[in-house]
């Protein structure tokens, strides 16, 4: 079965309202990473964590993972129509580098 | 610009026929990958490749190929037996102790 879940599977929002995307995986992962697929595009890495508890900031974008290294949030403060897309979370639940991408969020915006 | 290409764009295939897509980087990354997306999905890893002469099964082999002779290339064969080919092929790459993966901008494969 799926090995990192991630909710909500869509989300439509007001522009300038905030927006959230949980990731959870079913085991402790060394490390978490972010993507952003905007529509017809491919996925652009966003960042990674690997400390627990950790917490990073790109301009809207808060990012944190958490204490027990299995779960992960994206929050987005004061969305815009540039946030549309899909954001996925991505660990590597087996051995090896290889990642497992969870489901993601599809971030919807109204103008 | 170093980056990863892949081709062509969009792909259409008749049933009963294999079909290669090409995937070719020149960041020199050790690793690459194939995922598929179908539509409103996530991705699914189909094969991996950590070093060249080598590769491995992801999560949904079942009905393609790939081979690895060069480091820049891992070209991906979509087989007859592949019961639902028509997806969204995603190729990435990855360098050994780097972060995060850089993906091609896809191939978009549909069977008429």
């Amino acid at each position: 079965g799926q090995q990192v879940m991630q909710i909500p599977q869509y989300q439509h929002v007001q522009e300038g309202e905030d927006f959230t995307t949980y990731c959870n995986s079913s085991t402790t992962l060394s490390n978490i990473q972010w993507y952003k697929q905007r529509p017809g595009g491919h996925p652009v890495f966003l960042i990674q964590l690997v400390k627990s508890g950790e917490v990073k900031k790109q301009k809207r974008l808060t990012f944190q993972f958490g204490e027990a290294k299995k779960n992960s949030s994206l929050h987005i403060t004061a969305t815009q129509t540039t946030d549309v897309g899909t954001y996925f979370c991505a660990g590597p639940v087996n051995a090896g580098n290889m990642l497992t991408f969870g489901g993601g969020t599809r971030l919807m915006v109204k103008p | 610009d170093g980056g990863i290409t892949q081709s062509p764009k969009y792909l259409f295939r008749k049933e009963g026929q294999n079909v290669t897509l090409s995937c070719e980087q020149n960041l020199n990354h050790d690793a690459m990958y194939w995922y598929r997306q179908d539509p409103g999905q996530g991705l699914r890893l189909i094969y991996y490749s950590q070093i060249v002469n080598d590769f491995q099964k992801g999560d949904i082999a079942e009905g393609y190929s790939v081979s690895r002779e060069k480091k820049e290339s891992f070209p991906l064969t979509v087989t007859s037996a592949q019961k639902n080919p028509t997806a969204f092929y995603l190729c990435a790459s990855s360098a050994r102790g780097l972060l995060g993966y850089t993906f091609g901008s896809g191939t978009r494969l549909t069977v008429v």
